[in-house]
């Protein structure tokens, strides 16, 4: 059963151009979305995060864009860099609060090419 | 102020044999994430822990799959009897008590379990 889906495996860009990665999710009950970047043999590292009740969280070059109705988040990056290539996970977990399980999509490996 | 610590970073295991993997949080952390990520797939759920208590189990696998938080010294994921469909990267995530999510929860480099 898998409750977040991020159905592209893989994306290429140019630098400088904007990389727009998807997830849909299929648990309304869902309160709270992250997105996590992770090289390769690193543990994720948190980039941006979403609240249920906003549906727009901006953080420098990061935009998270949330629709609700849709089930759909995306993660926008502008300007997208080479240091940027890596694998991007969505993730999403029930209740605001910093506990609590965090359920992951399968990863989307991003390539911004110099 | 030292991240999430796992060790090792590495390790193989033949067939049978027991694998222990170890996580310390950060510090001031009292809760604990285990998961698990299978060749060319996202990562998975395992448990989550606080001091003394398995909040959720429902990711871990039925059998052979047992991970404890003492009061005391760091996790522990322990799997007995290891198999080849075992091989994964598992790893370690750590949250604050009191705290909203805007910083997300740190994770820790992982553990790479080979079995042979």
């Amino acid at each position: 059963d898998q409750q977040v889906k991020q159905n592209s495996p893989s994306l290429s860009v140019q630098e400088g151009r904007i990389s727009i990665l998807n997830c849909d999710y299929t648990n309304s009950m869902f309160d709270y979305f992250l997105w996590y970047k992770k090289y390769p043999a690193e543990g994720p590292t948190f980039l941006i995060s979403i609240s249920s009740i906003k549906d727009k969280n901006e953080d420098g070059r990061f935009t998270v864009f949330l629709n609700k109705s849709a089930k759909h988040l995306s993660l926008h990056i502008v300007p997208s860099q080479p240091g940027d290539s890596a694998v991007y996970f969505c993730a999403a977990k029930r209740g605001s609060s910093n506990t609590g399980k965090l359920i992951f999509g399968q990863g989307t490996t991003l390539q911004v090419k110099p | 102020n030292a991240g999430v610590m796992q060790n090792p970073r590495h390790l193989v295991r033949r067939r049978g044999q027991e694998a222990r993997l170890r996580c310390s949080p950060m510090k001031g952390h009292s809760h604990v994430y285990w998961y698990r990520q299978l060749p060319e797939e996202g990562l998975k759920f395992m448990v989550y822990l606080q001091k003394e208590n398995i909040i959720d189990e429902s990711g871990m696998p039925k059998e052979r799959f047992s991970a404890e938080f003492p009061k005391e010294g760091p996790s522990i994921l322990r799997i007995q009897q290891v198999v080849r469909g075992d091989s994964a990267a598992y790893f370690c995530a750590s949250s604050p008590p009191f705290a909203g999510l805007t910083y997300g929860y740190t994770f820790g480099s992982g553990t790479r379990l080979t079995v042979v």
